[in-house]
């Protein structure tokens, strides 16, 4: 299985700075057949279900603020909120789709410092 | 409104079984494939099963593999996962998900609630 490794497990950021969140893949995710990387990421407010922020490594969900934004290639990725507001604190995690079964980092929690 | 409606969650004893049931509604539920995914507490997303929009395949993580089987019955839009010989290290929250679109790729823009599964004795 394809082992995701984020990092910090936990940062705190005050309001209206950069906060960046890091996903390393055990191997590539670079998907065959469009020459894209096969990574998600996924926010999870207390108490709620993850919603999907981002696919394809950098591709913003319909109705996700662009102050969020994806970018890495390979095994490398990172997840940049370009000015922390208050509604933003969650745990924040990656996912692998290239290859089956997929899998899961296990988080970033984001605070307000 | 797209939405996953999961029940079936309860206190089970170690070794014992129980069905967990996912209604969808606000789309066409026989065009896409769905998932499982758990969250024990405190800890991260962990992928569990996944069944195609045919039902024809489906697929395990090897947590789970030959003590629960994944489902779907169409005509009720309606997803199961039957949990069979039950551990204390399967305490989650299980999430019902659905792929983003239909696709080859599993990545999941629709998740329900959940529903709490508790193996105690």
């Amino acid at each position: 299985d394809i082992v995701m490794t984020q990092s910090p497990d936990s940062l705190a950021v005050s309001l209206g700075e950069r906060a960046t969140i890091n996903c390393k893949s055990s191997q590539s995710v670079i998907y065959s057949s469009n020459n894209k990387n096969c990574l998600a990421w996924y926010q999870q407010k207390p108490g709620q279900p993850p919603k999907l922020l981002i696919y394809w490594a950098s591709t913003r969900e319909s109705g996700v603020p662009d102050r969020f934004s994806g970018s890495g290639s390979g095994t490398d990725f990172t997840l940049t909120i370009s000015s922390l507001q208050a509604e933003d604190v969650a745990v924040y995690s990656c996912q692998q789709y290239c290859v089956n079964p997929v899998t899961f980092g296990g988080g970033t929690k984001v605070e307000i410092k | 409104e797209v939405q996953l409606v999961e029940s079936g969650g309860v206190v089970v004893q170690p070794g014992g079984s129980l069905r967990l049931s996912c209604v969808a509604s606000g789309f066409t539920f026989d065009d896409y494939t769905m998932h499982w995914v758990r969250q024990a507490p405190g800890k991260g997303l962990e992928w569990v099963s996944l069944i195609t929009s045919d039902g024809g395949t489906t697929l395990y993580a090897d947590s789970v593999k030959g003590r629960f089987a994944i489902s779907r019955d169409n005509s009720k839009n309606s997803l199961y996962l039957q949990m069979n010989t039950l551990r204390t290290e399967d305490t989650a929250l299980y999430y019902c998900a659905r792929d983003f679109a239909p696709q080859k790729v599993h990545y999941m823009a629709v998740w329900g609630k959940g529903t709490t599964v508790t193996v105690s004795s």
